[in-house]
C-alpha cells in the first residue's frame, strides 16, 4: 500500500489551545487527501478534504494545509475541546473518477485534551 | 451524519461458527468498501466493490467473502471463524464521480473465541 502516516502516535494539548496533527505521504499521484475522527468504538468520521489543486482548506475550526513539495499535510484545530480528544486519520486517494478511488489510510494519531 | 448502518456492533461466538457482518447504506452509492482495524491502529482494506454483481479483494489477505447483489447491501461472511479474526470491522460507502469522501458505519467488534 501506500505510505501514509503520521509523526506522532500521541498528541495532548490543553483545552482551548490549538493543535497540529502532521501527515506524511509518499505518492506524489495522490490527489485528494481526507481527514477523519475516529472516537472509541465508533467509525471514522469525516472532518475536512482537500484536494491536489489546493494548499489550505478551512472549516469550522479547523484547517487542512498541503504541501505537495514535501508530501506533508497537516490538521489544525482551533481552541481545541475536550469534544476532540479521538484518534485522527490522514487518508490519501491515488486514483479517482472510473477507477475505484482507493483511500489508503495512515496510523492515526491519538488527541488528548486535557482541562 | 452518513446513512450507512451496521449490524451486529458486537458480536462473540466460538471458534468454528459462520457469521455475517451486515452492511446497509441508504445513499444510493455505487461503491463500497469493507475495513479490518485492530484497536488503535490504521484500517486495511480487505474487500470492495464498485456495484452490484461486482466484488473485489483488498490489500490485507481475508478469509472473509462478500457479496454484492443490490446496492445498498454488502454483507461480509466467516465461513469458519477463528481468533485471529477478533478485531473491529467497518464498512464504508461512496458514490458520484466527483467525490471519493468515504462514509463509514459505527462497525462490528468481533471476538471469536
Amino acid at each position: 500500500g501506500e505510505n501514509v502516516g503520521l509523526h506522532l502516535p500521541t498528541l495532548s494539548v490543553q483545552e482551548g489551545d490549538n493543535s497540529i496533527i502532521n501527515c506524511a505521504y509518499s505518492n506524489s499521484a495522490s490527489d485528494y487527501f481526507i481527514w477523519y475522527k475516529q472516537e472509541s468504538g465508533k467509525g471514522p468520521q469525516f472532518i475536512i478534504d482537500i484536494r491536489s489543486n489546493m494548499d489550505k482548506r478551512q472549516g469550522q475550526r479547523v484547517t487542512v494545509l498541503l504541501n505537495k513539495t514535501v508530501k506533508h499535510l497537516s490538521l489544525q484545530i482551533a481552541a481545541t475541546q475536550p469534544g476532540d480528544s479521538a484518534v485522527y486519520f490522514c487518508a490519501e486517494n491515488v486514483g479517482r473518477g472510473s477507477t475505484l478511488g482507493r483511500l489508503y489510510f495512515g496510523r492515526g494519531t491519538q488527541l488528548t485534551v486535557w482541562p | 451524519e452518513a446513512d450507512i448502518y451496521q449490524t451486529p456492533r458486537y458480536l462473540v461466538i466460538g471458534t468454528g461458527k459462520k457469521i455475517t457482518l451486515e452492511c446497509s447504506q441508504t445513499m444510493g452509492h455505487d461503491k463500497m468498501y469493507w475495513y479490518q482495524q485492530d484497536p488503535g491502529m490504521e484500517l486495511h482494506l480487505i474487500h470492495y466493490s464498485y456495484g452490484v454483481n461486482s466484488t473485489e479483494k483488498g490489500d490485507l489477505s481475508s478469509e472473509s467473502t462478500v457479496s454484492r447483489i443490490r446496492t445498498e447491501h454488502f454483507p461480509l461472511t466467516l465461513e469458519s471463524a477463528r481468533p485471529s479474526h477478533t478485531s473491529q470491522y467497518l464498512c464504508a460507502s461512496t458514490g458520484g464521480w466527483s467525490t471519493d469522501t468515504q462514509y463509514f458505519g459505527p462497525g462490528t467488534r468481533l471476538t471469536v473465541l
